[in-house]
């Protein structure tokens, strides 16, 4: 069976620092991987998603995940952390092909906080 | 384009008053819906999917029940509310044979007091 591990349930950064957010899935074959946002109270939104295209993967916001089946690992990074980007991220995983029912296995999040 | 929209955005119940959410998708035609349930420091929960009119999945054993009567309408109701009941709803759709890619509401806030 498919999982998703988060490394980190919070995660605190300075404004302009490095971001680093930790995941790891574990599947038999590549799945197609996501990362979402949310906000307080509010959905969740699609940051980016691999699906078995280029191994590195830029999405919104400046943020960018690289695919390294060799660690199953989909860690995200942002170069310089701002104050809007606290929030909570999950990482997911899809089978391949998306399955009929196109159910998602998501991470248990992670918080992310910028100081000033 | 597309959009999905839920309501109420917050709703505080008794114990043992009735639940109804419901959530309407635009712009597409015969998507999968979801219900997933966000408790505090739970991550998220799977409670439901539906892949068409009438076909609903349950994930989790509980006294919340969904029903889709209309193509792109998703209804998440009890009949009793448990205290254990309070927390993040968000409905989601997702294209048939895709990526996986889900695209959430903006949720709705349930408190049962």
């Amino acid at each position: 069976a498919q999982s998703v591990t988060q490394l980190g349930s919070h995660v605190s950064v300075s404004e302009g620092a490095l971001v680093l957010l930790r995941c790891n899935y574990s599947s038999s074959v590549p799945p197609y991987l996501f990362w979402y946002v949310q906000y307080p109270n509010q959905g969740l939104q699609l940051l980016l998603k691999y699906t078995s295209a280029a191994t590195l993967v830029k999405g919104i916001n400046g943020f960018e995940a690289e695919f390294k089946k060799s660690e199953t690992s989909f860690h995200l990074t942002k170069p310089s952390a701002h104050m809007s980007d606290a929030a909570e991220y999950f990482c997911a995983v899809s089978p391949v092909g998306g399955g009929s029912q196109g159910n998602l296995i998501f991470g248990k999040g992670t918080k992310l906080s910028v100081k000033p | 384009s597309q959009t999905i929209h839920q309501w109420p955005a917050t709703l505080v119940q008794p114990v043992g008053s009735p639940l109804s959410l419901e959530c309407t998708v635009e712009g597409t035609s015969n998507p999968n819906l979801y219900w997933y349930r966000q408790a505090a420091g739970r991550g998220l929960q799977l409670l439901f999917y539906s892949v068409g009119i009438g076909q609903i999945s349950s994930e989790v054993p509980q006294n919340l029940s969904a029903s889709r009567p209309q193509d792109r309408q998703f209804i998440l109701s009890s009949k009793k509310l448990l205290l254990s009941d309070s927390g993040f709803y968000l409905c989601a759709w997702s294209r048939y044979t895709n990526t996986g890619e889900l695209f959430f509401g903006e949720g709705s806030r349930l408190t049962v007091l």
